[in-house]
């Protein structure tokens, strides 16, 4: 079967930097998104790797490991607004979105 | 502009009932979705239209049937509610049903059957 893997709560300081693991075993592989939802509001689009490695965009950094069948969300400075969910989803062979239960972020002062 | 939007945001209904969510979309889009996100927060892919084709159906009990009107909507109808329907609906779009397109969600609706 196909799964997705990943913490299902963290906990972090403000300013600090935090990584938020996902493993995933799926029918093929068309790229591994991840999404921001905060509570009671819908997911927001973050990142998409499709090819090894890592891609940076302001804070938020998303690596992917094919071979390992492993990405990674790093948020650095962090700020009591990335309280939050993160979502990690990846597209299989037919382009259909296989997402994670998510990983609840919890910033502390 | 609201880019996806579905309506209403809160519903409350009894057992049995038969309630409607609707959604819109005005980005283009020929892909639209409906999830549903229970309360242990998982989105569960419910159905899938391109272009007004159903072209994803999970294993969804026949009481909940998808219409698309024309690309830019898709809604979604459930009939003789049961107390495990309660959750939030979210309708979504992307550009197509291949490759890259992220997800544009709309504010989700939550179903709260009593």
């Amino acid at each position: 079967g196909q799964n997705i893997d990943q913490p299902t709560e963290m906990t972090a300081t403000e300013g600090a930097i935090v990584q938020i693991n996902c493993t995933y075993q799926t029918s093929g592989f068309n790229g591994l998104f991840w999404y921001q939802q905060h509570a009671g509001e819908a997911p927001t689009f973050l990142s998409y790797n499709v090819l090894d490695g890592l891609e940076e965009k302001g804070r938020f950094s998303s690596f992917l490991s094919r071979s390992k069948g492993y990405s990674y969300l790093l948020l650095k400075e962090l700020q009591m607004k990335d309280s939050a969910s993160y979502l990690c989803a990846v597209m299989d062979s037919n382009y259909q979105l296989i997402w994670g239960a998510g990983t609840k972020l919890i910033i502390k002062p | 502009d609201t880019a996806v939007s579905q309506t209403p945001k809160y519903l409350v209904t009894q057992m049995g009932n038969d309630k409607s969510i609707k959604c819109e979309q005005n980005l283009g889009h020929d892909t639209m979705y409906w999830y549903k996100q229970d309360s242990k927060k998982f989105l569960k892919i419910m159905f899938s239209y391109n272009n007004k084709e159903l072209i994803i159906n999970e294993t969804v009990p026949n009481r909940f049937s998808p219409k698309s009107p024309d690309k830019a909507h898709l809604n979604l109808h459930i009939n003789s509610l049961e107390l495990g329907d309660s959750a939030v609906y979210f309708c979504a779009s992307s550009h197509d049903n291949q490759g890259a397109g992220e997800l544009f969600f709309g504010e989700g609706s939550r179903l709260t059957v009593l």
